[in-house]
């Protein structure tokens, strides 16, 4: 069973710049979830979709950050403008329903440098 | 925000001991998971515990949960060098109406060979 995808795997911009991720989950899984994870801390959820509808986007800076999920299989993720803060590492986690004893799988990640 | 704290947050050990990494939470749970993260790489799960278990193994590791103290401990016993990696706890509010997992800070294991 193929794991859930990310690309690019590795992102350098300048501040104001703009940059997309692209994630493709598991065959199957109604649920994928955006998370950011800033160097020495634990992921933080970004965006929760369950098939193309959006269940949370509480924590995501809806200044700059927006997401979509086509279809409700890929989605993507986009920071437009970015700062300095947004240096990170954005995993994308899929799961079959959702519910909270389902096992979340995430993808390889990408790490995003803003200079 | 971050729901978990791990404790300590940097372990090492020599291989064949065990390692213990404590996990305390603020909120009410439905579960605690633990997930590990190679460097460089996404999470995995590992283990799931229920607020209404106490106790979980699976291989190597043993997930202990106490309700009344909102704390979890993962011991992974015989360590190995591959067993380096950092080690989150995860919780689910039992209030909300999103189901989302709040990750702690982790802590960063290191297996000496």
């Amino acid at each position: 069973e193929a794991g859930v995808a990310q690309s690019p795997r590795y992102k350098i911009i300048e501040k104001r710049q703009s940059v997309a991720f692209w994630c493709n989950p598991i065959s199957g899984h109604a649920t994928l979830y955006w998370y950011q994870q800033i160097l020495g801390q634990g992921p933080k959820l970004l965006i929760q979709f369950q098939n193309n509808g959006v269940v949370d986007d509480s924590q995501l800076p809806k200044d700059r950050f927006s997401a979509e999920r086509l279809k409700g299989v890929d989605s993507t993720l986009k920071i437009q403008p970015a700062k300095l803060e947004d240096s990170a590492v954005y995993l994308c986690a899929s799961s079959f329903t959702g519910y909270g004893t389902d096992t979340q799988y995430f993808g390889p990640g990408t790490r995003l440098t803003v200079l | 925000s971050q729901q978990g704290e791990e404790d300590p947050q940097a372990l090492s050990i020599q291989e064949g001991e065990n390692a213990t990494m404590n996990c305390s939470y603020k909120t009410s749970i439905n579960n605690l998971q633990w997930y590990r993260q190679n460097s460089g790489r996404g999470l995995v799960h590992l283990i799931l515990i229920r607020s209404n278990e106490r106790e979980k193994h699976s291989g190597r590791l043993r997930v202990t949960l106490d309700t009344s103290k909102k704390s979890s401990s993962l011991l992974i016993t015989a360590s190995r060098a591959a067993d380096t990696a950092s080690y989150f706890c995860a919780t689910e509010p039992s209030s909300g109406s999103a189901r989302q997992l709040t990750f702690g800070s982790g802590t960063q294991l290191t297996v000496l060979p």
